[in-house]
This record gives structure tokens, sequence and C-alpha cells, in this order.
């Protein structure tokens, strides 16, 4: 069973800057399978990335993904208010779903 | 437009069945190359996904729950629906419908919180 670690679990920065989270595989995921999404209180996740690096539909171009193997990135380039939130990483594999235990993104 | 929607009991006593449904608007739950899941999400913690059903029938489980879950498809209602045996207090949670591919979980129910208490 895969198990993938976020970090930091706590990332406090101000809008305008720049988010870099980190999701770490404890084998190697096929890049096609990791995903990341997004979670604001109250709601359901909200699909941002597939395929380690394609943005879903109607996702801004300040989300990226990144990276292969054991060691996957998600970066907002400039941090607008509504993207302070809780963000997951997702792989999937043996026809099971496994997610990360989750990035929250507070305003400094 | 898929739209997942779930629903059941809000309370559950401890030690009974938690039964669940799911019901799927906008697309068939017989379309190929769809997982049909279940996700749980404890009070201000983390995702856990619980089991899966693949368009063909096949079922998969989260092997830590794997011997009290059991998920099923009823095609001629678009629903598949979860059954989770001898609930305890760490069983409280938001439980989410969701259908995905192996790429990522594209659609998402909004999701409804279970309570097990007595």
């Amino acid at each position: 069973e895969i198990v993938l670690t976020q970090s930091p679990g706590t990332l406090s920065l101000s809008p305008g800057e720049r988010a870099t989270l980190s999701c770490r595989a404890s084998q190697s995921v096929s890049s096609s399978y990791l995903a990341w999404y997004q979670q604001k209180p109250g709601q359901a996740p909200r699909l941002l990335i597939y395929g380690a690096s394609s943005r879903a539909t109607g996702i801004p171009d300040r989300f990226s993904g990144s990276g292969s193997g054991t060691d996957f990135t998600l970066t907002i380039s400039r941090l607008e208010p509504e993207d302070f939130a809780v963000y997951y990483c997702q792989q999937y594999g043996s026809s099971s779903w496994t997610f990360g235990q989750g990035t929250k993104v507070e305003i400094k | 437009q898929l739209q997942l929607q779930e629903s059941g009991p809000g309370l559950v006593k401890p030690s009974e069945t938690l039964s669940l449904t799911c019901t799927v608007s906008g697309g068939s739950i017989s379309s190929s190359s769809y997982y049909w899941g279940w996700i749980r999400q404890p009070p201000g913690k983390g995702l856990e996904w619980i089991g899966s059903i693949y368009y063909s029938g096949s079922t998969y489980y989260n092997p830590s729950l794997k011997s009290r879950v059991t998920i099923s498809v009823d095609t001629s209602k678009n629903q598949f629906s979860l059954k989770l045996s001898s609930v305890t207090a760490a069983d409280t949670a938001v439980y989410y419908c969701a259908r995905g591919v192996v790429t990522a979980i594209w659609g998402w129910g909004q999701g409804t919180l279970v309570t097990v208490s007595s």
C-alpha cells in the first residue's frame, strides 16, 4: 500500500506570495495517476490537477503541478484570497485511491 | 452535468450498520471506465477512501475497512450504495460519494454527515 506524505502540514503566507506544497510517496507512483484537490470549509474537494501536471477545467493558471516517481509538487504562483484552503494529493494504484493527510494554506 | 447526491440517516447507533445511497444524475452509472466510490472525512481530519465499485461490478475496499464494508450498484435507479457494519464513534464523519477514473476523482457529492451515537 502506497502512503502519501504531504509537507508542510501548515503553510502561513500572505496574498501575492508563492506557495509550494510537497507530496512524497512511499514508493514510485505513475505520474498519470497523481492528482491534487482543494478543499474549503464545508465543501467537497475540488479537482485542481490531474496526471501530476494537467490543470482541470476552469482552474486558473497560477496553479501548477510537477514531479515524478515519489516526489510531487503543487505550486500556487501568487496566492489570491480565495486560495487559502486545505490541499490534498491523491494517487490511484491497484484499483484503490489513497490521499495525503493534507496541507493547510493559511493567511499570515 | 454530472451530479451526485448522498442520502441516508444522519444518526446511527453504535454496533449498527450505516447505510448510504448515492443518486447519480447527468450520467449513467453503467458508463465504461468509471469507478464509483465512497470517501469519508472525520470532523477536522483528512480524507479516507472507503471503497469503490467499477462499472463492471468489481469492488475494491480499503484494507482497513474491508471486513465491514459492502458497496453495491442499482443500475435501474442509477444509484450506488454503501453499507458499513458494526459502527463505532470512530466512524463519525462526512461521507462523500464520488466518480473517478484512474487519473483522478472528477465528481463529488456534497457530502453527508453521519454521527454514530446512542
